[in-house]
């Protein structure tokens, strides 16, 4: 079936560094792709929507310069957090949907800590 | 905006037992999908719903879909511990459209 690689899994990283997060399409590609955040014991949050060789869609509330976005392939998109603080520290999902899908499909996430 | 609302928001149960969850909105959906996510894991897709008044089953899982396309509801029958998670709702009109989910129910099964 269709799989969405993310890498890494879990980053520490220091306040004011900045941390990349890439998701992958492994078998498929994805025109559109899609960033969520997550807090414990909470639903995703949508943040932005990856596009294929144009500019990101920022949901209403997110800071784009703060959370950068490239999506230069088909199958890459990347979600930079800049200048990372602790409040930043949040569990960070990609999805992209399969032609094939009548739905999304989820890569496992990254945990990131800003310490 | 389409805000789906999610009870309970979160359920403790000893195995064996049955559950109900609920996702309600006051729109009207297309369809409607289920996912469940695992304790750091991202969602898996469980179900689509689309036509209203439908009910799909999944081994011990029934979901329907309200006869007006408002609400949905999953229905687990003897609850196993691997079917604890967040259980997640959102609407679904097709193409390549975002998904925005509900609240969320966390559901955690005790042996």
């Amino acid at each position: 079936g269709a799989v969405v690689s993310q890498h890494p899994s879990r980053v520490i990283c220091k306040s004011g560094t900045s941390v990349k997060i890439e998701c992958r399409s492994l078998d498929f590609q994805a025109t559109t792709m899609f960033w969520y955040r997550q807090f414990p014991k909470k639903s995703l949050m949508l943040m932005a929507t990856s596009n294929e060789g144009s500019k990101a869609t920022y949901e209403q509330g997110v800071e784009k310069d703060k959370f950068l976005i490239n999506h230069a392939s088909l199958t890459l998109s990347t979600l930079t957090v800049t200048s990372a603080h602790p409040e930043d520290s949040s569990f960070y999902i990609c999805s992209a949907r399969p032609r094939e899908v009548w739905g999304y499909t989820f890569g496992s996430g990254t945990r990131l800590t800003v310490v | 905006t389409q805000l789906l609302e999610q009870s309970p928001q979160f359920l403790s149960i000893q195995e064996g037992e049955n559950l109900t969850v609920y996702c309600n909105s006051s729109s009207v959906f297309s369809s409607l999908q289920w996912y469940r996510q695992e304790p750091g894991e991202g969602p898996v897709l469980l179900v689509t719903v689309v036509t209203g008044g439908e009910v799909k089953k999944l081994k011990r899982l029934t979901f329907q879909f309200g006869d007006a396309r408002k609400d949905s509801s999953l229905h687990i029958t003897a609850a196993q511990t691997g079917d604890t998670g967040l259980y997640l709702c959102a609407p679904y009109s097709g193409g390549y459209q975002k998904v925005t989910f509900g609240t969320g129910t966390k559901l955690q099964v005790i042996p």
